[in-house]
């Protein structure tokens, strides 16, 4: 199964812009690239997907290799408010079925 | 108004009990899922369901039975429960298809003593 790495931890200062790098060298050419946090004591939330091409959304930007065996989530200004455990997914497609598998997930402490 | 609600929010229970946790969707979506995640954060998924119907089964113990009354309901119950088997529940659903987002429940936390 194709799988996502990860840092474990990561810190920023407040309002700086962060960046959450995942190595996904196993992708398969149909998998989406999803990216989602996890608040503390809440469920995870979706930030931003793609496939191939970069994409911008109100939440954050994703920046995909050209080979897609990597990407980056970019916060473009950290806020206390974004500390969190990010989780890079591919979202797996096969006979009908999408299913997410999980990276380990990078803590990111922002620092006022 | 929850999206998506899961009770209880917090359950203990000893070793050998049955347990069962609700899940409820309010967003009209047709595909749920249950994940586990456990101590170290990790979250795999566990089952989904399409429908009511059972599409993704993991390699999960047949002490897991998921049942889905109807498209809106996705309940997880669990036999002789063992130690190994605390971790967090988080339900979740979409509208079946790539790319769509997924929406999660606030968690299940289950401690087996």
């Amino acid at each position: 199964d194709a799988k996502t790495t990860q840092p474990n931890s990561m810190e920023s200062n407040e309002e700086e812009p962060v960046h959450l790098p995942c190595n996904h060298s196993t992708i398969s050419g149909t998998d989406y690239i999803h990216w989602y946090r996890q608040l503390p004591s809440q469920g995870p939330e979706y930030v931003i997907h793609g496939l191939t091409s970069n994409v911008n959304n109100r939440m954050a930007s994703l920046a995909i290799a050209e080979d897609r065996k990597s990407s980056t989530l970019i916060l473009h200004r950290a806020t206390l408010r974004d500390a969190a455990v990010y989780y890079c997914i591919l979202e797996k497609v096969a006979s009908g079925t999408y299913k997410y598998i999980f990276g380990t997930g990078t803590r990111l402490k922002v620092l006022a | 108004d929850t999206a998506v609600s899961q009770t209880p929010k917090y359950l203990v229970t000893q070793m050998g009990n049955d347990k069962s946790i609700k899940c409820e969707q309010n967003l009209g979506h047709d595909t749920m899922y249950w994940y586990k995640q456990d101590s170290k954060k990790f979250l795999k998924i566990m089952f989904s369901y399409n429908n009511k119907e059972l599409i993704i089964n993991e390699t999960v113990p047949n002490r897991f039975s998921p049942k889905s009354p109807d498209k809106a309901h996705l309940n997880l119950h669990i036999n002789s429960l063992e130690l190994g088997d605390s971790a967090v529940y988080f339900c979740a659903s979409n509208r079946r298809g790539e790319y769509n987002e997924q929406f999660f429940g606030p968690g299940t936390r289950l401690t087996v003593l």
